[in-house]
């Protein structure tokens, strides 16, 4: 299995409090991603990172934020959590962007409860 | 953006049988086409994927086929195994993005 570490695995939250889940990898992988998979709606992206500091947006950015400050590590912030972000979220780690047909590896998942 | 569709959404097949999930994109650009597994409690694993300039591929028991013209393809898994049970994903790469865009994701239950 590829090297990578998602923490927490299982979180609950109050509506309005501050989440930050983080993604550790040891495969040294350029790219990552966070997903959010919900029923009926698969797995959606949220934000990727293409390099240290580098950064952009997905389809379901709204409401939260990365950061990337070392290439081990992507985290990702809910500022404000909302019941609607109940979900389970997954990183993904690649070599190079899809574009260039690599495989990306996924991690166990973390399922966040906002109540 | 691109947009991946994915039938059905849920698929029981009795073991042995073959199961064959469809998928079809928007993006006429898209050139990669994977397929993941995903186990309940895990996260998603990728099984087979194919390229834009081939037509089809095959790995033991599974196979996928491509219809650029028709911006479709396809997951065929014969001889189906109780250990086949699972949520399928088909995904395609999306130009603009450089990210893979998912379906829906189709359950499997394979019956002994």
């Amino acid at each position: 299995d590829a090297g990578i570490t998602q923490s927490p695995r299982h979180k609950v939250t109050e509506t309005g409090t501050p989440v930050t889940l983080r993604c550790h990898q040891t495969e040294n992988h350029r790219y990552m991603y966070w997903y959010r998979q919900d029923p009926g709606h698969g797995l959606r992206l949220i934000h990727y990172s293409y390099g240290v500091k580098d950064t952009d947006k997905g389809e379901v950015s709204d409401g939260y934020s990365v950061s990337r400050s070392k290439t081990e590590d992507f985290l990702l912030t809910l500022e404000s959590a909302t019941s609607s972000q109940t979900s389970v979220y997954f990183c993904a780690i690649s070599e190079s962007d899809a574009q260039l047909n690599t495989e990306a590896f996924f991690g166990q998942g973390t399922r966040l409860t906002v109540v | 953006g691109e947009n991946v569709e994915q039938h059905p959404s849920t698929l029981s097949v009795q073991e042995g049988d073959s199961a064959v999930i469809k998928c079809t994109y928007s993006d006429s650009a898209s050139n990669y086409f994977p397929w993941y597994k995903q186990e309940l409690g895990k996260g998603p694993q990728l099984i087979i994927d194919i390229r834009s300039n081939v037509g089809e591929k095959k790995d033991q028991r599974i196979a996928v086929t491509l219809n650029k013209t028709a911006k479709h393809f396809s997951l065929h898994i014969t001889e189906t195994q109780p250990e086949d049970s699972a949520v399928y994903f088909c995904a395609a790469s999306y130009s603009g993005y450089s990210t893979l865009t998912f379906g829906k994701g189709t359950m499997l239950l394979v019956s002994p």
